[in-house]
């Protein structure tokens, strides 16, 4: 059964203040990891796929990596407009993580 | 494009009562998903179908829930007979080629 795993569940940064999220997972054949990221009241929103160990994509102040086990989103230079939730999944339609929920003060 | 476009957006009922949920997926994607997403076991898959055929419906709650796809432009959920355990967020969602899936906004739903 596929499993994945977000750390932190809550992670509170100044503006500016860069981090990282962090999905771990556990597939028995990886067909992709898929980065997506959600408003209040609204549906997720697709950010990126990963395929392959080593893979890296990028868009604006968001880097997502990948390893055999699992991923990173990075965000370097943080805005109040990049708070929201952020998920995680594998397979690419059937198993989420909890997400990971940014909150970025001004 | 539209996207992809769910009603009712808010739905509240009594308990036993019938709910039907409708999707209206991307055009030009064959594959069709129902999420729920509730705060104690976040988003989870329902059922999901290709060329309009359920494929996985092992997430289905219990006999309760029934999900159609009469063909490529309109899906249904249905519910009946509610419970308040049912209150949740149901998503739904097509998927392109490329296998990124769009979700829609959502229906919440709330039964008394």
């Amino acid at each position: 059964e596929d499993q994945v795993t977000q750390s932190p569940e809550a992670l509170r940064l100044q503006e500016g203040e860069s981090s990282s999220l962090n999905c771990s997972y556990t597939v028995s054949g990886l067909r992709g990891l898929f980065w997506y990221r959600q408003d209040p009241g609204k549906g997720p929103e697709f950010l990126f796929t990963l395929y392959s160990a080593g893979e890296e994509k990028e868009k604006e102040r968001l880097k997502a990596t990948l390893t055999k086990k699992e991923s990173f989103l990075h965000i370097t230079a943080p805005k109040p407009e990049d708070s929201a939730t952020y998920l995680c999944a594998v397979g690419g339609k059937s198993t989420f993580g909890d997400g990971t929920t940014l909150t970025v003060k001004p | 494009d539209a996207g992809v476009i769910q009603s009712p957006r808010h739905e509240v009922t009594e308990m036993g009562q019938e709910v039907t949920l409708r999707c209206k997926p991307i055009s030009g994607h064959n594959s069709l998903f129902w999420y729920r997403q509730t705060m104690m076991r976040g988003l989870e898959l329902l059922i999901y179908f290709n060329n309009n055929v359920p494929i996985d419906d092992s997430g289905m709650p219990e006999d309760r829930f029934s999900a159609k796809m009469p063909n490529a432009s309109f899906s249904t959920l249905k519910i009946q007979p509610s419970e308040p355990r049912d209150s949740a967020v149901y998503f739904c969602a097509s998927i392109d080629r490329a296998g990124e899936l769009f979700f829609g906004e959502g229906s919440r739903l709330t039964v008394l």
